[in-house]
């Protein structure tokens, strides 16, 4: 079965980094775009970010444009979000979520399948 | 960017009742990418409409999904206990205008 599971979570001080992962199983993770959506507390979901499937092409959010990036290595079935430069507005739940089509070097954006979210506080 | 809003902002209906929650965008959203989710407390969102009309692998089919251009209509048609929720919309335009999901709509049984 599909499984995305999210690590690297906890409190980090405004301004500075921390970098979340999700491992997948349960598919082909080569075929699929990723993406990453997040939840401040007691709040509505914000979309952050899309990688294509071969890792070629990414979109952003205009509110992490320039301090998230998203990667991933498809050898370890690992998708990766390193946040930088983080802001108390940041603080929230981090989902990875699966693209709903295999759609080669691009994304359909519909997702499937998500990990069970990982916190994140920004925090002095 | 193009912005959803949801309403109304709470829907509290009985069991077996249908409810009929609203997405408006403010701009039209291209080839009807719109998708529906579902979120339950403390639980990811599930994925239960996609291109405005298509119902996900599994989804029951008193779930239905409808519009088009800057009017999006989501159904529960008969509502059952465990369909409480807070449902959300997602535009997804090409050309990309932004990925953005509407409030949400909180559908509440009495």
């Amino acid at each position: 079965q599909v499984q995305l599971v999210e690590s690297g979570g906890g409190v980090v001080q405004p301004g500075r980094s921390l970098r979340l992962s999700c491992v997948a199983s349960g598919f082909t993770f080569p075929s699929y775009g990723m993406h990453w959506v997040r939840q401040a507390p007691g709040k509505g979901l914000e979309w952050v970010g899309v990688i294509s499937d071969d890792g070629k092409n990414k979109y952003y959010a205009d509110s992490v444009k320039g301090r998230f990036t998203i990667s991933r290595d498809n050898s370890k079935h690992t998708l990766s979000l390193q946040m930088n430069s983080l802001r108390a507005d940041d603080t929230a739940v981090y989902y990875c979520a699966r693209d709903l089509l295999g759609f080669s070097g691009g994304w359909y954006v519909p997702t499937d399948y998500w990990g069970q979210g990982i916190l994140v506080t920004v925090s002095s | 960017e193009i912005v959803l809003t949801q309403s109304p902002g709470t829907l509290s209906l009985s069991p077996g009742e249908r409810a009929t929650l609203s997405c408006r965008a403010s701009q039209s959203v291209s080839s009807n990418y719109l998708a529906w989710y579902q979120q339950k407390p403390g639980q990811a969102p599930r994925l239960l409409i996609y291109g405005a009309s298509s119902r996900a692998t599994a989804i029951p089919d008193r779930f239905s999904g409808s519009g088009s251009g800057t009017d999006f209509t989501f159904t529960i048609s008969r509502l059952e206990p465990e369909d409480c929720a807070v449902y959300y919309c997602q535009q997804y335009g090409y050309p990309l205008k932004g990925i953005t999901f509407g409030g949400g709509t909180r559908v509440e049984i009495k």
